[in-house]
């Protein structure tokens, strides 16, 4: 069983549509987490949920929405998607301030084109 | 906010031991974690150190000088599975689990 699973794995679509990418973690955690990694390799906090509860919110555009319907999901919707959205996005969870950091899931590469 | 530092690459021969280093500056500290990224995949969990000294996970080690804002990973006997990036992170005191991630080390392993 995946741990953290996201979907899609991979999205290419054009500038200005509006797409979601979903996030779902069966490890009983209460926080969850998306991250942006852009061409660098640099992973940047996004957002962050604990218990449905949005606890972080990083200087993000606000096309850029999180859900959370219950605490085992977290989705990303992107409004009028830019050239510079390109990026693989990780949803990662933990519990609470955990020791061991967080389980990521195998990321969503996302292709503006 | 925290600045991660980190080299970008570092090439080692099989069998070999290679040191990352990994420099912070933080406004509140409450832990420094360690990840390896093969190519295309997620980053998953290596160490965590919230006191001063080492840690040893067999082929791994990481150690942390809070004082010194200073941490390093060290991998023996070097295998060519190990050929990755490696990503510090800090995570501070005013966070929910927040970690900042330093831009990452790849590592290459030659034969």
């Amino acid at each position: 069983d995946t741990a953290v699973s996201q979907t899609p794995k991979y999205l290419v679509t054009q500038m200005g549509n509006d797409k979601s990418i979903k996030c779902e973690q069966n490890l009983g955690h209460d926080t969850m987490y998306w991250y942006k990694q852009d061409s660098k390799k640099f992973l940047k906090i996004m957002f962050s949920y604990n218990n449905k509860e949005l606890i972080i919110n990083e200087t993000v555009p606000n096309r850029f929405s999180p859900k959370s319907p219950d605490k085992a999901h977290l989705n990303l919707h992107i409004n009028s998607l830019e050239l510079g959205d390109s990026a693989v996005y990780f949803c990662a969870s933990s519990q609470g301030s955990t020791l061991y950091g967080y389980t990521f899931g195998s990321g969503t590469r996302l292709t503006v084109v | 906010g925290q600045n991660i530092d980190q080299p970008t690459e570092m090439t080692a021969t099989e069998g070999a031991i290679v040191q990352i280093n990994c420099t912070y500056q933080t406004s509140g500290f409450n832990g420094l974690f360690w990840y390896q990224q093969h190519a295309g995949e997620a980053p998953t969990f290596l160490s965590y150190n919230v006191l001063d000294g080492l840690e040893e996970k067999g082929r791994f080690s990481s150690f942390l000088s809070r004082s010194k804002g200073y941490s390093y990973l060290l991998l023996k006997e070097l295998q060519m599975k190990d050929s990755a990036s490696y990503l510090c992170a800090v995570r501070g005191k005013d966070s929910w689990g927040k970690l900042q991630f330093g831009a990452g080390t790849q590592v290459v392993v030659t034969p």
